[in-house]
C-alpha cells in the first residue's frame, strides 16, 4: 500500500496567517491526490482534487500543488472557519490511502 | 444538490452483522462509482471499499481489514448503496460514510452513521 505522510500533525496559527500542509507519498502517484477538511462532528469536505483543482464553492484562499511524491495544501489567509483537521488522500493505487491528518488550531 | 443519507448504524455484538444503507439524490446515481469510508472514534479516515457503476462492470474493491467480511452492493432502481457487514469485530467501531466518486475518490459525502461493536 502507498503510505501518505502528512506534516505537521498539528499547528497553531492566527487569523490572517499563511498556512502550508505537506503530504509525501511513499511512491509516485502522479497528481492523483485530494485534500479534505473536516470539522468536529461533521463529514469531511473535499477542497482540492487532482492535486491542484479547486472544488466548486471552495474559497480561492485554498490552493493545492505538487505532483509525484510531494504535495502541498496552502491556505493563503487563514479565516476563523478554517480551523479544522485536514487530510490528503491518494487514489493512484488501490487501496486509496489517507494521510494521518493535520489539526489546525487557533493560536 | 447532491444528497447522501446513511442509515442502519447501531450497536452490535462481536461476530454480529449489520447492513448500512446510503440513499442518494441530486445526481445520476446509476452512473456513479461509490465508496464507503470509515472513521474510528478520535482517529483518522480509512477507505473501506468501492463499487463501480454497472456500465463500468459494477465490480467491487475492498480494504484488506474488511475483505471477505464486508460486501458493497447497489440498487440503482432505488438510488441506494449498501454495505453488508458480517463477522463484526470491535475494531470495526466507527462512523461510516458513503461518498460519491468523481475525479478521484470521495467527492461528496453523507453525514455518516455510527456503528458500535461491543460485548
Amino acid at each position: 500500500d502507498i503510505q501518505m505522510t502528512q506534516s505537521p500533525s498539528s499547528l497553531s496559527a492566527s487569523v490572517g496567517d499563511r498556512v502550508t500542509i505537506t503530504c509525501r507519498a511513499s511512491q509516485g502517484i502522479r497528481n492523483d491526490l485530494g485534500w479534505y477538511q473536516q470539522k468536529p462532528g461533521k463529514a469531511p469536505k473535499r477542497l482540492i482534487y487532482r492535486a491542484s483543482s479547486l472544488q466548486n464553492g471552495v474559497p480561492p484562499r485554498f490552493s493545492g500543488s505538487g505532483s509525484g511524491t510531494e504535495f502541498t495544501l496552502t491556505i493563503s489567509s487563514l479565516q476563523p472557519e478554517d480551523f479544522a483537521t485536514y487530510y490528503c488522500l491518494q487514489h493512484n493505487n488501490y487501496p486509496p490511502t489517507f494521510g494521518q491528518g493535520t489539526k489546525v488550531e487557533i493560536k | 444538490e447532491v444528497q447522501l443519507v446513511e442509515s442502519g448504524g447501531g450497536f452490535v455484538k462481536p461476530g454480529g452483522s449489520l447492513r448500512l444503507s446510503c440513499a442518494a439524490s441530486g445526481f445520476t446515481f446509476s452512473n456513479a462509482w461509490m465508496s464507503w469510508v470509515r472513521q474510528a472514534p478520535g482517529k483518522g479516515l480509512e477507505w473501506v471499499g468501492r463499487i463501480k457503476s454497472k456500465t463500468d462492470d459494477g465490480t467491487t474493491d475492498y480494504a484488506a481489514p474488511v475483505k471477505g467480511r464486508f460486501t458493497i452492493s447497489r440498487d440503482d432502481s432505488k438510488n441506494t448503496l449498501y454495505l453488508q457487514m458480517n463477522s463484526l469485530k470491535t475494531e470495526d467501531t466507527a462512523v461510516y460514510y458513503c461518498a460519491s466518486d468523481w475525479e478521484g475518490i470521495a467527492d461528496q459525502w453523507g453525514q455518516g452513521t455510527l456503528v458500535t461493536v461491543s460485548s
